[in-house]
């Protein structure tokens, strides 16, 4: 899987928009781009994928960079309960479901 | 409701074998166990699907899996070290395919003494 690149931390207002961005420069045409994130002393929580199209559910945006090497995950009005570990990840289309974790970025909200 | 694993907290001593139980999401058939240590973030450990270990990660013979029938499944480590110290995850998916994702449990935050 390719190897992905995040800020080690990050500060956030309550209420702004919280911008994380990752860099996969060397991603394939068969790997998607996943993003999770964890709280403290829970397990990691499922928030957003795409392969190659922008991207956007209850929780966030994903925008991926026409040339995949980098995204964006976007929290449209980051609060105190987004303060959490988040991880960029890529995987494989098919036929492997293990999950390369990196070191994530630490996300803070403050108010 | 999502993955639930048990026990959510377990004390052993060195020497010792452990296992600890995961029930995965229903209709789910993609069962995967993760370790997570400090030092280390988060380890794959191996995946099952139809009952079949499909893929394993590195680590020793010490750890070890098997799954259900009914998905579930249920991992062992063996001859405990104090490095085995470790919050333990297990996840689920519909299928072992990049295209469905995974959801964890809380884990089970195992201690060795």
């Amino acid at each position: 899987d390719a190897k992905t690149t995040q800020p080690t931390s990050m500060d956030c207002a309550e209420g702004r928009a919280a911008n994380l961005p990752c860099n996969h420069s060397t991603i394939s045409g068969n790997e998607y781009v996943y993003w999770y994130r964890q709280i403290h002393s829970q397990g990691p929580q499922y928030i957003i994928h795409g392969l190659k199209n922008n991207e956007t559910n209850e929780m966030a945006s994903l925008i991926i960079t026409e040339d995949r090497k980098s995204s964006t995950l976007i929290l449209p009005h980051a609060t105190l309960r987004d303060t959490a570990v988040y991880y960029c990840i890529v995987r494989v289309i098919y036929n492997n479901n293990d999950m390369r974790f990196g070191a994530g970025t630490r996300l803070t909200v403050k108010p | 409701t999502g993955v639930t694993q048990s026990p959510t907290h377990l004390i052993k001593t060195r020497g010792q074998q452990v296992t600890l139980s995961c029930s995965p999401i229903s209709g789910h058939r993609s069962v995967s166990w993760y370790q997570q240590t400090p030092g280390q973030g988060l380890q794959f450990l191996f995946e099952y699907f139809s009952e079949t270990q499909r893929n394993k990660g590195n680590f020793p013979g010490r750890f070890s899996g098997r799954q259900f029938s009914n998905s579930r499944s249920e991992m062992n480590v063996s001859t405990l070290e104090l490095g085995d110290s470790a919050l333990y995850l297990c996840a689920s998916s519909l299928e072992p395919t990049g295209n469905q994702p995974q959801h964890f449990g809380d884990g089970t935050r195992l201690s060795i003494l």
